[in-house]
């Protein structure tokens, strides 16, 4: 089962900040936090990770909280190609298994 | 950088036919993946093959399924025969190396939509 809770569907303004929210209470030290997003009849596309810093690339940026409870993946200006579904994942330590949940279903609306 | 290449893109068949997807890694990756997703689910793992060999297939429905990597290259998925619950996108995905703790990455492939009447 996914070690993830999302919010099941979001929206946002064009041209702002777009905010995902992703508890995993059960998170283990060795384990990390990976997001994916999944455009409409395309395959999942990785999106940013991390442990326990902050993370930021050209995509996104990754706020984990101190005690690694929770995590916030943000999109600093949201375009209408963001709209998709966005997983958070805990990727289990000893294997590969990236155990997806439902995701959250984010719409940038103009 | 060619990414993971699939096919086909579509299929539909009957139940209880046989059906067989392809999956072609990006160059250089040792570790493929098999998912299957469920309309309105995220993906499932179905099987992971480490180079030409397995190294996880604990949720693959092996009475119906099967998958091979003969060449550690490219990888076939079939069933047969088909239910009409198989209905869904498999998805294929790939890795550089897949160690157990690395931060590796996969990446996914298209996808193949399945629907069986």
């Amino acid at each position: 089962d996914a070690k993830t809770t999302q919010p099941p569907s979001m929206d946002c303004a064009e041209g702002r900040a777009a905010n995902l929210p992703c508890n995993h209470s059960t998170i283990s030290g060795n384990e990390y936090v990976y997001w994916y997003r999944q455009i409409h009849s395309q395959g999942p596309q990785y999106i940013i990770h991390g442990l326990k810093n902050n993370e930021t690339n050209e995509m996104a940026s990754l706020i984990i909280t101190e005690d690694r409870k929770s995590s916030t993946l943000i999109l600093p200006h949201a375009t209408l190609r963001d709209t998709a579904v966005y997983y958070c994942i805990v990727r289990v330590y000893n294997n590969n298994d990236m155990r997806f949940g439902a995701g959250t279903r984010l719409t940038v609306k103009p | 950088e060619a990414g993971v290449a699939q096919s086909p893109r579509y299929k539909i068949i009957e139940k209880r036919q046989s059906v067989a997807f392809w999956c072609n890694p990006i160059s250089g990756h040792a570790t493929l993946y098999w998912y299957q997703q469920i309309l309105g689910q995220g993906p499932k793992l179905l099987i992971q093959f480490q180079n030409n060999g397995v190294v996880d297939d604990s949720q693959l429905p092996k009475d119906r399924f099967s998958a091979e990597r003969l060449k550690g290259v490219d990888s076939t998925l079939k069933i047969q025969p088909a239910k009409l619950e198989d209905s869904a996108v498999y998805l294929c995905a790939s890795s550089l190396f897949g160690s157990a703790g690395s931060e590796e990455t996969q990446y996914f492939g298209p996808g193949t939509r399945l629907l069986v009447l």
